[in-house]
């Protein structure tokens, strides 16, 4: 089955730091791949999405680029803020069959400290 | 332009009560889909939905849980009989074609909290 696998959190950092959050996953078909945003209280935001190998989204000065030889969606960003801190969310939808709905990892907790 | 309107926001229901939960996908998208939310995890897939179809439910709990969306109006999630363990957040996304890469817009949530 399909599955998403994202580094344990919570991740602290101050402002301004480089940020990394790791993400892997395992799929049947050929997936498409979101990272989503949440933060306290509401529903979630797409951040960005790829939707076949080595596309590179981005939105907001995050980045996450395909890698399907490594089956790694790793979001980045250069300089986080304050107002980064939020619930981050991994998820694929499957092409190849399976259940309909995105299929998420567990999320990542980041907390920004000024 | 109103995104994925939900509703209640809250909902506190006794043991035994049922709970239905609205949603009102974003204007144009006509494919709708439910998920759960645990205290500290993701988001579990239920169900999804095309107006007056369900297309998969594979998420969905066998005993007490439907799901519709009619013609007219919004999708409901309806649990019969709740327990306890029914409490958590459930969340509606909405996408206007059923495609892999589209991206579902989520709404606010429907926080479920069995007394």
């Amino acid at each position: 089955g399909n599955s998403v696998t994202q580094m344990e959190g919570p991740v602290t950092l101050s402002e301004e730091a480089f940020l990394t959050i790791n993400c892997t996953y395992t799929a049947t078909g050929y997936p498409s791949l979101f990272w989503y945003v949440q933060y306290p209280g509401e529903g979630l935001q797409l951040l960005l999405k790829a939707t076949k190998a080595d596309d590179k989204g981005s939105n907001k000065g995050f980045e996450a680029t395909y890698r399907k030889e490594t089956t790694s969606f790793h979001l980045e960003k250069g300089s986080v803020q304050v107002s980064d801190s939020a619930v981050y969310f991994c998820a694929l939808r499957d092409s190849g069959g399976g259940a309909d709905g995105l299929t998420f990892g567990k999320g990542t907790h980041l907390i920004i400290q000024p | 332009n109103a995104g994925v309107m939900q509703n209640p926001r809250h909902l506190v229901r006794r043991r035994g009560q049922e709970a239905r939960l609205r949603c009102s996908p974003m204007k144009g998208h006509s494919h709708v889909y439910w998920y759960r939310q645990l205290p500290e995890e993701g988001l579990k897939f239920m169900v999804y939905l095309q107006k007056e179809n369900i297309i998969d439910e594979s998420g969905m709990p066998k005993e007490r849980f439907s799901a519709e969306f009619p013609k007219e109006g919004p999708s409901i999630l309806r649990i019969q009989q709740v327990v306890r363990g029914d409490s958590a957040a459930y969340f509606c996304a909405s996408s206007p074609t059923g495609g892999s890469n589209q991206p579902q817009h989520f709404g606010d949530g429907t926080r479920l909290s069995i007394l």
